[in-house]
């Protein structure tokens, strides 16, 4: 029972280069979220999505961009990397919010912006 | 949007003894009260929720306690142990419009389990 995977585990990336952070998961789970976690920041939103073909905007949004063209799939895209975006970026699920339902997280990508 | 915070911020016990991790958070409409627990290198992961129905809740050594005219929640682990020893998350929630939209997290406290 995989859960949540996010590929891949640890970037290092070059400013101004781009990518594309992976989140898979295999629990049927119609909502999933792209989190960020600084030192002494917590975890704030960057984008959700509430199902397949839909994205929304979260507390973080800007320089990111994300797709969800398969309901188990959910990608968090950086266009032009920069130093500020590095983070640990943690990717979650959830059935459905409306009934108070558990998120799962997945490990985590380390990113480091150079 | 939500104001969370937590305190403290850092929590050293020994061994054996009890913590207590508080939650504040400002939007009176919320009605769903998670605690997540985060070991290192590792995603968040529920331990205990309430809801705001209820005012308190027991999971064999962790409780949750509601005080929602106070707009405040904590978390109690007894008998503490090495394993307790991770960064705690509370997310108070309100659903009445949806709750699509993620949730708000404290900034997380760092538990300590002196052996």
């Amino acid at each position: 029972n995989a859960g949540v995977t996010q590929t891949p585990k640890f970037r290092v990336l070059k400013t101004g280069q781009s990518m594309t952070l992976l989140c898979a998961q295999d629990m049927n789970h119609e909502y999933m979220y792209w989190y960020r976690q600084d030192p002494g920041m917590g975890l704030r939103l960057i984008h959700y999505s509430v199902g397949e073909g839909t994205t929304a905007k979260g507390e973080v949004p800007d320089g990111y961009n994300v797709s969800r063209l398969k309901k188990q799939n959910f990608l968090l895209g950086l266009e032009s990397a920069a130093p500020s975006q590095t983070s640990v970026y943690f990717c979650a699920s959830s059935y459905s919010p409306l009934a108070n339902t558990e998120a799962f997280f997945g490990q985590g990508t380390r990113l480091t912006v150079v | 949007g939500e104001n969370v915070e937590q305190h403290p911020s850092t929590l050293s016990v020994q061994e054996g003894d009890s913590a207590v991790i508080k939650c504040t958070y400002s939007d009176s409409a919320s009605n769903y009260f998670p605690w997540y627990k985060q070991e290192l290198g590792k995603g968040p992961q529920l331990i205990i929720d309430i809801r705001s129905n209820v005012g308190e809740k027991k999971d064999q050594r962790i409780a949750v306690t509601l005080n929602k005219t106070a707009k405040h929640f904590s978390l109690h682990i007894t008998e503490t142990q090495p394993e307790d020893s991770a960064v705690y998350f509370c997310a108070p929630k309100s659903y009445s419009g949806g709750g699509a939209d993620g949730l708000t997290f404290g900034k997380g406290t760092h538990l300590i389990i002196q052996p």
